[in-house]
């Protein structure tokens, strides 16, 4: 399953709001995770099962839904959100990751 | 508190095999819900999953690396390893261990807690 997101690059500015989408070639049904990766980092877990906060993940970051279109919001930047996003299905063998999304300052 | 950590060899020549163990603390790796994966990063570039293995000893792999890839299972040590043999430098990478927990749709998995990451260059 290939997952594409977009855009690649996002510039924006604190306080704003980010939309960042993720498409699947197929139904993933809602078995997709969102991570934010920081350089030299691993990546954090952030969203599974498509809106399902993860444990200690602020309540700005939420994700929504299903089959082949998802979308990953995060309400009011702040300043330590500028980051690299993936997505990630676990619907099906292989698991497989989305390209990435930067959020730029 | 659940950790996980990466050892192993760090620079490989080209045809070599590359080994890396992840050693687990603060929880038991023989738990019915948990996965343990290997996911890469090259550098600059996105995230690939390579495998996972189920502490019964069950094994998931990436297509794209099957044939290369063998990983195994301690129980008693509470580590998992990844075998990656005729390493390229496209191997280069930097290599994670991670839990992962199913969703609604076991053994399939997300990624909930992640080593801090081991890098592997492959060169002469």
């Amino acid at each position: 399953i290939v997952l594409t997101q977009s855009p690649a690059t996002l510039p924006l500015s604190p306080g704003e709001r980010a939309t960042l989408s993720c498409r699947a070639s197929q139904s993933v049904r809602t078995s997709l995770a969102w991570y934010q990766q920081k350089p030299g980092l691993p990546p954090r877990l952030l969203i599974f099962d498509a809106s399902h906060r993860a444990t200690g993940i602020p309540g700005r970051f939420s994700g929504g839904g299903s089959g082949t279109d998802f979308t990953l919001t995060i309400s009011s930047l702040e300043p330590e959100d500028f980051a690299i996003y993936y997505c990630q299905q676990h619907s099906d063998w292989p698991l497989t990751f989305g390209g990435g999304t930067q959020v730029e300052i | 508190q659940l950790q996980l950590q990466e050892s192993g060899s760090g620079l490989v020549k080209p045809s070599e095999t590359v080994s890396l163990t992840c050693t687990v603390s603060g929880g038991s790796i023989v738990r019915t819900n948990d996965y343990w994966g290997w996911i890469r990063q090259p550098p600059g570039k996105g995230l690939e999953w390579i495998g996972t293995i189920y502490y019964s000893g069950s094994t998931y792999y990436n297509p794209s690396l099957d044939s290369r890839v063998t990983i195994s299972i301690n129980r008693f040590r509470n580590q998992f390893s990844l075998r990656l043999n005729s390493v390229t430098a496209a191997d280069t990478a930097v290599y994670y261990c991670a839990r992962g927990q199913s969703g609604g749709y076991p053994p399939y998995h997300y990624l909930d807690v992640w080593g801090k990451g081991s890098t592997v260059t492959v060169s002469s």
